[in-house]
């Protein structure tokens, strides 16, 4: 299974753009990267999945380098709201492979 | 229905008692699993459930006892349970194995 290492905390200001990195070096040829969010005392959310390139939703967008060893989540013009920790996944899609979560980084958003 | 729904929220226990946590779902799902999350810790992946059969255990102790009476309930019973085991227990489902997670909101466990 490949091991992701995320900062374990990150601070920043409403209004702010803001970039999460996540380092997967032996990420395999047919894992995905997926984001989820966490709010305390709540499971984890479904944020964002990508494969390579980048990938943009409604609430953030995905960017992967061509050599997939990282991945980095942009969360644009963050509120007070967006303060949870968030996790960075990495995994095969429909098969025998666990979903096992890291540390994730603890973001902090101030007024 | 896009909810996965745990009964109860909070639950306190003593070391001999027997009860069990519930997870319920209508999106069709055929993957449902169990994680443990201690407070400020990660999730970790307890059981995963695949068409009704058990596909994971992680090594877990024998006193949680999964299972899976039909493809929309997963119960987890609990059985002489320690201190150590007070957490937050989180149940998710997913379209297939290993696709997007869906979490309910979890069953915060106290083992006195």
């Amino acid at each position: 299974l490949a091991k992701t290492t995320q900062p374990i905390s990150m601070d920043s200001y409403e209004g702010q753009e803001v970039n999460i990195t996540c380092s997967h070096n032996n990420i395999a040829t047919n894992d995905y990267i997926t984001w989820y969010q966490q709010f305390p005392s709540q499971g984890p959310r479904f944020i964002i999945q990508g494969y390579k390139t980048k990938v943009t939703n409604e609430v953030a967008s995905l960017f992967i380098p061509a050599d997939r060893k990282s991945s980095t989540l942009s969360l644009p013009r963050v509120s007070l709201s967006d303060t949870a920790v968030y996790y960075c996944l990495v995994g095969v899609r429909s098969s025998a492979s666990k979903i096992i979560f890291g540390s994730g980084t603890r973001l902090s958003i101030r007024p | 229905d896009t909810e996965v729904t745990q009964t109860p929220k909070h639950l306190v226990m003593g070391m001999t008692n027997k009860k069990s946590l519930k997870c319920e779902q209508h999106m069709g799902h055929r993957a449902m699993y169990w994680y443990k999350q201690k407070a400020k810790k990660p999730p970790e992946l307890m059981f995963v459930y695949s068409y009704e059969k058990l596909s994971i255990n992680e090594s877990v102790p024998s006193r949680f006892s999964p299972e899976c009476p039909n493809s929309s309930l997963l119960n987890l019973h609990l059985h002489a349970l320690q201190p150590e085991d007070s957490a937050l227990y989180l149940c998710a489902s997913s379209q297939e194995l290993d696709e997007k997670l869906f979490f309910g909101s979890g069953t915060q466990l106290s083992v006195l």
